[in-house]
């Protein structure tokens, strides 16, 4: 199946400072990327779909200015997780659809951010 | 009530058996059908993809579905202990980028 690549994996960050957490696609071209939320023992929570060459779309109830994102190329998404607090200590995941497959899902391995 | 419901487990099993995991669902829209598997600490894996009623098989795994009930299953044969995972039902109403509905995901363990 397609291949949709995170990066980094695991990232500790001070309080207070920004991570970026990148998603790429690597055998795809992707106009849409899906960015997820994941508390231990529970299941995905959609935060934004990311749109190239466009705004981002936010769910309801997910700060714009908090994590904000950039889907600048067609294989290449960002999350940027602005002024991190301990709260944002979490899995982010991201995904694709790939065209060539009737848009079929493909998710990132994850990336597993810890804010001390 | 959720779009789409699914027992969260954990489900326990030894080795060999056979597994049916399912999700019930509200909206008949949905006509794309997905099961991912997600291990701890890691993204999911698209497992078995299917469109409107029917069944598809791919080596152990068999997915049905059933518009006309709501219901779609995942059955596992001969299930081994590098099964135990989190099992992922997903679905959408069609092929457009439209984001994926998820159930919570059932949590298996396949004890040797």
């Amino acid at each position: 199946g397609a291949v949709v690549s995170q990066h980094p994996s695991r990232v500790i960050c001070k309080s207070g400072t920004s991570v970026k957490i990148e998603c790429r696609s690597l055998d795809f071209q992707a106009t849409t990327m899906f960015w997820y939320r994941q508390f231990p023992k529970q299941s995905l929570m959609l935060m934004a779909t990311s749109n190239e060459g466009s705004k981002a779309t936010y769910e309801q109830g997910v700060e714009k200015d908090k994590f904000l994102i950039n889907h600048a190329s067609l294989t290449l998404s960002t999350l940027t997780v602005t002024s991190a607090h301990p709260e944002d200590s979490s899995f982010y995941i991201c995904s694709a659809p790939d065209r060539g497959t009737r848009n079929t899902i493909y998710f990132g391995e994850g990336s597993w951010l810890t804010v001390v | 009530q959720k779009e789409v419901e699914q027992d969260p487990g954990p489900l326990s099993v030894p080795e060999g058996a056979i597994v049916s995991l399912n999700c019930t669902y509200s909206n008949s829209a949905f006509q794309y059908f997905m099961w991912y598997r997600q291990y701890s600490r890691k993204g999911p894996e698209l497992l078995m993809y299917t469109y409107s009623s029917g069944n598809k098989e791919d080596g152990r795994f068999t997915a049905q579905v059933d518009k006309s009930s709501k219901y779609i299953s995942l059955f596992i044969r001969d299930s081994q202990p590098s099964d135990s995972a989190t099992y992922l039902c997903a679905m959408r109403a069609n092929t457009g980028f439209q984001k994926l509905v998820f159930g919570t995901g059932t949590r298996l363990l396949v004890s040797p």
